[in-house]
């Protein structure tokens, strides 16, 4: 059984670009959400989606975006890159239910110079 | 709103010693609260997670954790470290197994041979 997947593992982008992330969700799990984790601090969240939509948000802006499949699985798009982008992006998906822990993706790494 | 604190973000502890890692949480709601471990270069892997019933939880690898609501606390403990224990570990909160993750800064356990 395969676990979430990431692509790419590791991504170098200049400032005012745009990235897009990619994210399978786990077998049988239909939610995806997306973490940014700077170097040395805990994972923040950024949003997350179930049945093609955003259903809850965090503190972050516009230029982050994304979107869900209909297979489920995901992307994460950001836009005009600034240099505090950088960091290790994760994937989590989960089952929508209660007591359904989110299981973790091993993260695309974006820097931005 | 959901907060926790991890104190200390350092712990060095003899290979064979107790393992204690501290987490404190702020909840407006009764929160699931969860521990996960990051390898170098990895993604999350969830250690154990208290939703309801028990308040001592036991995980993966020999750890445990006690809720205690009363000191709004789910500590982290392993009876003896093992060198493979050396790892980030990240303490985490949330309203629903499936909700979004509010995690701690984080605490960096070094083993000492």
């Amino acid at each position: 059984d395969a676990g979430v997947t990431q692509s790419p593992t590791h991504l170098i982008k200049t400032r005012g670009q745009q990235v897009t992330l990619r994210c399978s969700p786990k077998s049988g799990h239909d939610t995806v959400s997306w973490y940014q984790q700077a170097l040395g601090q805990g994972p923040q969240f950024i949003f997350q989606y179930y049945e093609e939509e955003e259903r809850q948000r965090g503190n972050f802006p516009d230029r982050f975006s994304g979107h869900q499949f209909p297979n489920y699985s995901s992307e994460l798009n950001v836009n005009a890159l600034l240099l505090g982008d950088s960091a290790l992006y994760l994937c989590a998906s989960t089952r929508q239910g209660s007591y359904n822990e989110q299981f973790f993706g091993p993260g695309t790494r974006l820097t931005v110079l | 709103a959901q907060s926790v604190t991890q104190l200390g973000s350092h712990v060095s502890v003899s290979e064979g010693a107790l393992v204690l890692l501290r987490c404190n949480y702020s909840s407006s709601v009764p929160p699931y609260l969860f521990w996960y471990v990051q390898y170098p270069n990895q993604g999350l892997q969830l250690l154990l997670k208290y939703t309801t019933g028990a308040t001592l939880v036991k995980g993966i690898n020999g750890f445990e954790a006690e809720f205690k609501k009363s000191e709004t606390s789910f500590h982290l403990t392993k009876p003896s470290a093992h060198m493979s224990d050396a790892a980030e570990y990240f303490c985490a909160v949330s309203y629903n197994a499936g909700n979004m993750l509010t995690f701690g800064g984080g605490t960096r356990l070094m083993v000492k041979p």
